[in-house]
């Protein structure tokens, strides 16, 4: 199976920050790597598609970046209502197999 | 608008049997390949299986394998998983998920909490 690790396991930060996620995949996926938010009670919600495609809806100040093992999720300019936990998720291979989540906090 | 909204989930015990259901709307349900995503408490994600748009194809997680069934009814619109000797471990919230061309889960329902426990 393809391990997914998320770094960091979680970050403080305060509205307007810029805040980096970072996912390393075990083995090259390509640009098969999603993202996804999740906020407490709710289900994930998809962000970001095949590295780097914005989801309709999702506010431009999502971005993500990437190739072969590594990735990044960046949000340029914190809001409230980005304080969650994200994850990325691989779908190159099977089984899907999902980073363990980066917790956004606020400072 | 779609929308995904799961049924079924209850307190068993360990042994025993659970059908979730995921009814589906907003979309073409019989043209997309369907997933179920479970989240143990306070946990990540754990994919769990999937199931092609036709129903021809099915794939499960090595944790699963052999006790769940996926299985889907186009004319209904729904999305089922069959679970079998339920073990502590299968607690979990379990949703169903939309496969999009990428491979993500671009539509998620609430989710239909399993309890397994004597």
């Amino acid at each position: 199976d393809i391990q997914m690790t998320q770094s960091p396991s979680s970050v403080s930060a305060s509205v307007g920050d810029r805040v980096t996620i970072t996912c390393r995949a075990s083995q090259s996926i390509s640009g098969h790597l999603h993202w996804y938010q999740q906020r407490p009670g709710q289900a994930p919600k998809l962000l970001i598609y095949a590295t780097s495609s914005l989801q309709s809806g999702v506010p431009s100040r999502f971005s993500g970046t990437g190739s072969g093992t590594d990735f990044t999720l960046t949000v340029s300019s914190l809001q409230p209502e980005d304080f969650a936990t994200y994850f990325c998720q691989q779908s190159q291979r099977a089984p899907l197999t999902f980073g363990g989540g980066t917790k956004v906090e606020i400072k | 608008e779609v929308q995904l909204l799961e049924s079924g989930g209850d307190l068993v015990q360990p042994g025993g049997s659970l059908r979730l259901s995921c009814a589906a709307s907003g979309f073409t349900f019989r043209n997309y390949d369907m997933r179920w995503v479970r989240q143990a408490p306070g946990m990540g994600l754990e994919w769990v299986s999937s199931i092609s748009y036709d129903g021809y194809d099915n794939y499960y997680a090595d944790s699963v394998k052999g006790r769940f069934t996926i299985s889907r009814d186009n004319s209904k619109n729904t999305l089922y998983l069959q679970m079998n000797s339920l073990r502590a471990e299968d607690t979990a919230l379990y949703y169903c998920a939309t496969k999009g061309s990428s491979g993500e889960s671009f539509a998620w329902g609430q989710g239909t909490l399993v309890t397994v426990s004597s």
